[in-house]
């Protein structure tokens, strides 16, 4: 079982649409969680941390489920920047290292 | 945002041959740097964890002798492939992190290694 599995996609939606990942993690002692956006050919990008209470930065919105294992992104009105990949990343260890999913790819459309 | 440079952005080389990749945090110092690598169409997996004035910690599978890493300064980590192959061909990705209490990792642009 891989330790951060995500739904890989590819989401395909129109402009203005919602839009919603998963993910779950395995290691039930991870200590932060993080989603990240990368386009294509480049560098992963910090989108947002995600805290057990939730948080929301504009249209996007982060849940973590810690009993579950369970983490979210929500994104609300889609524009055709968001099309890129997003990563569930998890922190644990004692180097706090970071574990990536394989990410979901989104395409907006217009 | 803390900026971290990699160099060079593509390498094109003869399969036998070493390479060296550097990774450098411009405006802070880095304690710890961390070494990925992605294969196309997968996610980033952790090669090795290089801590300054220290032996890298490898990740499981990963071959210490063939990726040398050396983290000589507080803003500079080196990593060689070593007597490279064309299934070492891949985009390679070092972070750094602003210290031990911090979880954020600032990401470098990645090196694009293709071997022939």
């Amino acid at each position: 079982r891989k330790e951060v599995e995500q739904d890989p996609g590819p989401f395909n939606v129109p402009e203005g649409a919602t839009v919603a990942f998963n993910c779950t993690y395995s290691n039930s002692a991870s200590q932060s969680f993080f989603w990240y956006r990368q386009d294509c050919r480049k560098e992963p990008k910090l989108l947002m941390s995600v805290y057990s209470s939730g948080n929301e930065d504009g249209r996007f919105t982060a849940q973590l489920n810690r009993a579950s294992q369970y983490i979210s992104l929500l994104i609300r009105d889609s524009k055709l920047s968001d099309s890129a990949t997003y990563l569930c990343v998890v922190s644990s260890g004692s180097a706090r290292q970071l574990t990536f999913g394989s990410g979901t790819q989104l395409t907006v459309l217009p | 945002g803390a900026v971290v440079s990699q160099h060079p952005s593509r390498v094109i080389c003869k399969s036998g041959t070493s390479v060296k990749i550097e990774c450098r945090s411009l405006d802070f110092q880095a304690t710890t740097m961390f070494w990925y690598r992605q294969f196309p169409k997968q996610s980033l997996m952790l090669m090795a964890t290089s801590n300054e004035g220290s032996k890298a910690t490898y990740e499981q599978g990963v071959e210490k002798d063939k990726f040398l890493i050396n983290h000589a300064s507080l803003t500079l980590s080196t990593l060689t492939v070593t007597s490279a192959h064309p299934e070492d061909s891949s985009f390679y990705i070092c972070s750094a992190r602003l210290g031990a209490l911090y979880n954020e990792q600032f990401f470098g642009p990645g090196t694009r290694l293709t071997v022939l």
